[in-house]
């Protein structure tokens, strides 16, 4: 299986902040990368996928980029609705699998 | 809008089979080239896909799960089945259903419904 290595765990951030969020793969997995936003008790919901498109209707103050097999998904300016756990997800290779996630906490 | 629900026992004991369902609404299962997934969230919170099945009947499944599950698919009901066999409390989880669109991800999930597996 493909690991799916995401950090930092967990973060404290301001409204307004700029946030980065890592998620490194164990092998090459092109570009079949995807971002997840789960607030509690809520199913994920998807943000990017193809490590840089943008859902329908998700705020185009999140972006995301690649480096080899270090993804990264930012938030150019975090709103309040923004604080919730994300969560990487790799489809290149069955089985799909997901980093460990992080929390962005106030 | 495409919606998923998901619904079975809540409780399971030790040893039985876990069933649940997930019902479609918004468009049919056997329309377009989408993969109508099973994953489940433990209480530590870490995320694991199950596995799909795609409306012509193909199935692919986590190989550590493999020899347990079955997925299966209604399309006259518009809704896709999960049974996961011999479960013990490490399958306690959230169980969520999803539609897996290729290179497009998993646009849509159901809300979850938790399994306890408990004597």
């Amino acid at each position: 299986d493909i690991q799916m290595t995401q950090s930092p765990s967990s973060l404290s951030a301001s409204v307004g902040d700029r946030v980065t969020i890592t998620c490194r793969a164990s092998q090459g997995i092109s570009s079949s990368l995807a971002w997840y936003q789960q607030r509690p008790g809520k199913a994920p919901k998807l943000l990017l996928y193809g490590t840089s498109r943008l859902e329908s209707g998700v705020p185009t103050r999140f972006s995301g980029s690649v480096s080899g097999t270090d993804f990264t998904l930012t938030i150019s300016s975090l709103q309040p609705e923004d604080f919730a756990t994300y969560y990487c997800q790799q489809y290149y290779t069955t089985p799909w699998t997901f980093g460990q996630g992080t929390k962005v906490e106030i | 809008q495409v919606q998923l629900q998901e619904s079975g026992p809540g409780l399971v004991k030790p040893s039985q089979t876990l069933s649940l369902t997930c019902t479609v609404s918004g468009g049919s299962i056997s329309s377009g080239d989408y993969y109508w997934s099973w994953l489940r969230q433990f209480p530590g919170k870490g995320l694991e896909w199950i596995g799909y099945i795609h409306y012509s009947g193909s199935t692919y499944y986590n190989p550590s799960l493999k020899s347990r599950v079955t997925i299966s698919l209604d399309t006259s009901k518009n809704h896709f089945s999960l049974r996961l066999s011999s479960v013990t409390a490490a399958d306690t989880a959230v169980y969520f259903c999803a539609r897996d669109g290729g290179i497009i991800a998993l646009g849509y999930w159901g809300q979850g419904t938790l399994v306890t597996v408990s004597s």
